[in-house]
């Protein structure tokens, strides 16, 4: 597609609920990031997907985190027993790999009520 | 570590120039950028700079870059109300064990008055 997209725009969950964000890449891009915006914070990296390597999970906050990616494209980042501290936006960006630019989505925005 | 900091709010006049500043620690950073993120919205790429460049001018937005520092500089010449927002600097350290992960400042506010 022309961006990256993200889906759903907007989630509002229970507390303990688990919740799946969709993230789509600029078509064509091998590499895909996953970052997160909590309110009054700056940009927390929480994984890194590359091609076929090992991705770099040094970012997830807990094992209650997880992404995957599909085929080299579509990724899904799940967060489990959801927690109010997790509410926030998810980012989605990608690029055609490492040291070239990086795009953005419009973020998936989660309130953990 | 990795580090990048920005002053957090900047005010000015519409029509005057604005400069945002950034500092960064990592000396083999090989990209850094510039990101807006208006009210509400994602983080719009603004513009990027190859480490090895010193200026980059892209229409109203100026680029500065002093590597011996570890100094990077936003200027927007002729500022608009449209331009207000976050600007956020961020680095691709160097390739040491790096996987190329954005690191970020924690934004300018740039607040525009008419």
């Amino acid at each position: 597609g022309a961006g990256v997209s993200q889906s759903p725009s907007n989630k509002v969950t229970e507390k303990g609920k688990d919740v799946e964000l969709r993230c789509d890449p600029i078509s064509g891009h091998t590499a895909l990031y996953w970052y997160r915006q909590s309110l009054g914070q700056g940009l927390e990296f929480l994984i890194y997907f590359q091609g076929n390597s090992a991705p770099d999970k040094s970012g997830l906050p807990s094992d209650r985190f997880s992404a995957e990616r599909t085929g080299g494209s579509v990724s899904t980042l799940t967060i489990q027993r959801t927690q109010q501290e997790d509410s926030a936006v998810y980012l989605c960006a990608s690029s055609s790999g490492p040291q070239t630019t990086i795009y953005f989505g419009e973020g998936s925005w989660l309130t953990v009520v | 570590g990795e580090d990048v900091e920005q002053s957090l709010f900047l005010s000015v006049r519409e029509g005057d120039s604005s400069v945002i500043n950034c500092t960064y620690t990592d000396s083999s950073s090989t990209y850094l950028y510039w990101y807006k993120q208006e009210p509400g919205a994602g983080l719009q790429l603004l513009t990027y700079i190859f480490s090895n460049m010193d200026m980059k001018q892209d229409q109203r937005l100026t680029v500065l870059l002093n590597k011996k520092d570890k100094h990077l500089s936003l200027r927007i010449a002729d500022t608009q109300t449209g331009d207000s927002a976050i600007y956020f600097c961020a680095e691709t350290p160097g390739v040491r064990g790096n996987t190329g992960k954005l690191i970020f400042g924690q934004g300018t506010t740039l607040q525009v008055k008419p």
